[in-house]
């Protein structure tokens, strides 16, 4: 079946360095792929999506790129803030009926 | 615009007991999920409605889980009896369509966590 796997945390950078949270997916074909973002206390919040190859998401800063020849989606920023503070999820849907996520990295930003 | 809202946000009850989570959608939007989140895990999908009927549920545990949408609005998901392998976090969900309709975004409410003694 589906699924998505991401680097294990917690990451811990400090304010200003780059980030690069890698995920892979496994599918039977060619998936939509997502970011969502979960803030302290809050819910899970689409933060970027790409939908077929080579496309790039993009918001607040973040970038990913549908990679098919790596099955990859890897989540980039090249400054954080303490405000992305956070856990991040890869998440896949191929059928357009659900997601599929990966466990989740946390990502801790010290100023 | 209101979001996703669940209640409780937090529940402690013995093992063997019964338990019930409520979540009102997104006004106007007919997809609503309800997902499982243990601790260091991704969620995971255990119901999908398409207004009032459930499309998908073949990952819920249908001894002892249990969910309705009545009128294809608020939702409800009820364990009888929980189990101290229950403990996680339950997440709905609602979008306008499925995932891969229009933007293909879910709209998660915060959470109800649920710990099993």
């Amino acid at each position: 079946g589906d699924s998505v796997t991401q680097m294990e945390g917690p990451v811990t950078l400090s304010e200003e360095a780059f980030l690069t949270i890698n995920c892979t997916y496994t599918a039977t074909g060619y998936p939509s792929l997502f970011w969502y973002v979960q803030y302290p206390g809050e819910g899970l919040q689409l933060l970027l999506k790409a939908t077929k190859a080579d496309d790039k998401g993009s918001n607040k800063g973040f970038e990913a790129t549908y990679r098919k020849e790596t099955t990859s989606f890897h989540l980039e920023k090249g400054s954080v803030q303490v405000s992305d503070s956070a856990v991040y999820f890869c998440a896949l849907s191929e059928y357009g009926n659900k997601l599929v996520f990966g466990a989740g990295t946390i990502l801790r930003v010290k100023s | 615009e209101a979001g996703v809202v669940q209640s409780p946000r937090y529940k402690i009850i013995e093992k063997k007991q019964p338990v019930a989570f409520w979540c009102n959608p997104i006004s106007g939007h007919n997809t609503l999920y309800w997902y499982l989140q243990n601790l260091g895990q991704g969620p995971e999908l255990l119901i999908r409605y398409e207004n009032e009927e459930a499309v998908d549920d073949s990952q819920l545990p249908k001894d002892r889980f249990s969910a309705e949408r009545l009128k294809g609005v608020d939702s409800t998901l009820k364990i009888q009896p929980a189990e101290l392998g229950d403990s996680a976090v339950y997440l709905c969900a609602s979008s306008l369509g499925g995932v891969g309709f229009g933007t293909g975004e879910l709209f998660f409410g915060e959470g109800s966590r649920l710990t099993v003694l």
